[in-house]
């Protein structure tokens, strides 16, 4: 089955720590995003690509760092200089970066900060 | 920048009910509009889209028709069921070139009682 993983979960970390999310995509989608969701904020764009190799950072990509290696991986880095970072966040891929794409979501993963 | 604003939740209705979600957009040029579905814990699901003025979307029974002289994308159903209960987000694309960047509204929190 066509689809996007996300890995973990549930990811809990401490202060002072970096932490990665994967986001895994057989879709064969050249276009994938990152957004972070906040109960009643609906969802904020953190990062995005178009294609392999390229990211352009969105609204709020302060505190966070992603690679795109290979066209099927697109993992998020929070780093410890974001200063809010438990949330609930959610991958994105599309097949291309026109307007009209249908971007498709992967089950999140929750991170929350001890 | 393009923006979007959803009716507040929760809106809670008895199952048979009749369901509008009002959704209105301010945007320059003329960009596509989405409706998702959040279920508990999961992801985000396209419910249906509209690509330009007067098109109407549809699926489930869920059907939005894009008004470029209201500026509005309101969802509507003719008898909701306790399975519809979840999170619904009107989304409209960014409108800053061909980036498929989504503007999402805060989510409409949808509770269908027996």
């Amino acid at each position: 089955d066509g689809g996007i993983t996300q890995s973990p979960k549930y990811l809990f970390r401490k202060e002072g720590q970096n932490v990665t999310l994967s986001c895994e995509q057989n879709l064969n989608h050249d276009a994938m995003y990152w957004y972070r969701q906040d109960p009643g904020q609906g969802l904020r764009l953190i990062y995005y690509s178009q294609i392999v190799n390229d990211f352009q950072k969105g609204d709020i990509a302060e505190g966070y760092s992603v690679s795109r290696e290979k066209k099927e991986s697109f993992p998020l880095t929070v780093t410890s200089a974001q200063k809010n970072p438990t949330a609930f966040y959610l991958c994105a891929s599309s097949t291309g970066g026109a307007g009209t794409d249908t971007q498709y979501f992967g089950p999140g993963t929750r991170l929350t900060v001890l | 920048g393009n923006s979007v604003t959803q009716m507040e939740g929760p809106v809670t209705l008895s199952e048979e009910a009749f369901l509008t979600i009002n959704c209105t957009y301010t945007a320059t040029g003329y960009p596509s509009l989405f409706w998702y579905v959040q279920y508990p814990g999961e992801g985000l699901q396209l419910l249906l889209k509209a690509t330009k003025a007067d098109d109407k979307g549809s699926n489930k029974g869920f059907e939005a028709t894009y008004r470029k002289e209201t500026t509005s994308f309101h969802l509507e159903k003719g008898s909701v069921q306790v399975s519809d209960s979840a999170v619904y987000f009107c989304a409209l694309t960014d409108g800053s070139g061909n980036t498929g960047k989504l503007i999402f509204g805060q989510g409409t929190t949808l509770q269908v009682k027996p």
